[in-house]
């Protein structure tokens, strides 16, 4: 079965310092997500992209986060520079797409901590 | 912010039947209430969905009230590996296809 690729999956930084995660989606699925989920809560979107462009960014802190999905297949959020705060599961999320209910499929996650 | 309310934690015996509440009573009447789960240290994973009537898959059934203001899973026969968090949601974000987690239900199945 096919499956939503994440790395690192774990990832220890200082603050200050720059960081970026990678997604590969299930191939075909136009819709991918980015979600941090902060221990004991439930995952927040980041950014949703369509194919390459983004769709919702309203909730990343755009004065350190970014992300980019160049070609509409793999995805990268970049962190810089980190904070503390930014210690969470970073996870990305792919779907077929469109209005009608598409199920969305998460990777593993990258565990981030920022010391 | 969540438009659906759950409580933290339950608790559930293996082999029975395990019955996860959930109020949604702000949501609109043509929104849908989508469950997954996460099993610690893993993405969420759906689960099933409904609009107003019961659903039923092979994981576990769905049962909405008629005034849609809550709803229930049902997993008939829990067993260990059915310990995870349990989230109800509805969708939103600007394209209105994003999940919006709340805090979710802690299951915990002991034998």
């Amino acid at each position: 079965e096919a499956e939503v690729a994440q790395s690192p999956r774990y990832k220890i930084t200082e603050k200050s310092q720059a960081v970026a995660f990678w997604c590969d989606p299930i191939s075909g699925h136009a819709t991918l997500y980015w979600y941090r989920q902060i221990l004991g809560q439930g995952p927040e979107l980041l950014v949703q992209f369509q194919d390459e462009s983004v769709v919702d960014d309203s909730q990343l802190p755009k004065d350190r986060f970014s992300a980019e999905r160049l070609k509409g297949v793999d995805s990268t959020l970049k962190i810089q520079p980190a904070e503390l705060g930014d210690s969470a599961m970073y996870l990305c999320a792919s779907s077929l797409g469109g209005q009608g209910f598409y199920e969305q499929y998460f990777g593993p996650g990258t565990r981030l901590t920022v010391t | 912010d969540a438009k659906t309310t759950q409580p933290p934690s339950m608790d559930c015996a293996e082999g029975r039947a395990a019955n996860l509440p959930c109020n949604h009573s702000t949501i609109s009447g043509n929104e849908y209430v989508y469950w997954y789960r996460q099993i610690h240290s893993q993405g969420p994973q759906y689960i099933i969905h409904g609009l107003k009537n019961n659903e039923t898959n092979e994981m576990a059934s769905l049962i909405i009230t008629e005034d849609r203001k809550s709803s229930t899973l049902i997993l008939p026969h829990a067993t260990l590996r059915d310990t995870a968090v349990y989230y109800c949601i509805a969708r939103g974000g600007r394209a209105g296809t994003a999940l919006i987690f709340g805090k979710g239900t802690t299951l915990s199945v002991s034998s």
